[in-house]
């Protein structure tokens, strides 16, 4: 059960796109579409996304996409606004019938 | 709207125990897999443990497999995480989270956290 890997951080500007990548392995991300991106900010539950590699919620903005190729899957964020500033999980369903995290990516909106 | 609530965490010395509860409401709690997600502090999110609908079904990270149990009483629509032999890396907040896409760890839903601190 050993973590995804992502970024440790990422920066960008107000209104540049930025991209989180998320690499696993052929049991988790390469053989699943069940990934999902999280959101947390100081303090706060994380909050869900993107679910299932490229799927949205209900109430989450389009600036927020995700896709998945081979065994690494990304969050794409355009259009950076001040309060995408937080911490970025991956998470993702494994073979082994549990699921496991990104060690997560730190946001910085210059 | 969908609550998720969790008590019972606190100061627990090294071997200790601890049950962590989960009440929810605002959704069909008995259709939905569940389960426990920790950070220690500082840290990264580390998925705990899950359970099916009917509560049979349940699996476990290594970390605390053997330790930990989940279970549920869907009547009360109630999650539980019992905690035995704690250790001071168990010292987290610990999440219940409500999982939409069939125990797949799409978390739609998170409580706000419970403390669990493993300390002399």
């Amino acid at each position: 059960q050993s973590a995804l890997t992502q970024p440790a951080s990422v920066s960008g500007s107000p209104g540049q796109s930025i991209t989180i990548s998320c690499t696993g392995t052929r049991s988790d991300i390469g053989n699943y579409n069940y990934v999902s991106w999280y959101q947390q900010h100081p303090g706060k539950a994380p909050r869900l996304m993107v679910f299932q590699v490229n799927y949205r919620p209900s109430g989450v903005s389009d600036r927020f996409s995700g896709s998945k190729s081979g065994n690494t899957a990304s969050l794409t964020i355009s259009g950076l606004q001040s309060d995408d500033e937080a911490d970025y999980y991956c998470s993702s369903y494994t073979g082994s019938r549990t699921v496991v995290f990104g060690g997560g990516t730190k946001l910085t909106v210059l | 709207e969908v609550q998720l609530v969790e008590s019972g965490g606190g100061l627990v010395q090294p071997g200790g125990s601890l049950r962590l509860s989960c009440a929810a409401s605002e959704f069909s709690f008995s259709y939905d897999w569940m389960h426990w997600v920790r950070q220690a502090p500082g840290k990264g999110l580390e998925w705990v443990a899950r359970i099916k609908t009917d509560g049979i079904e349940k699996n476990y990270a290594d970390s605390v497999k053997g330790r930990f149990t989940i279970s549920r009483d869907n009547a009360k629509n109630t999650l539980f995480l019992e905690m035995n032999s704690l250790r001071p890396e168990d010292t987290a907040v610990y999440f219940c989270v409500r999982d939409a896409v069939l125990g797949s760890g799409t978390y739609s839903h998170w409580g706000q956290g419970t403390l669990v601190t493993v300390s002399s």
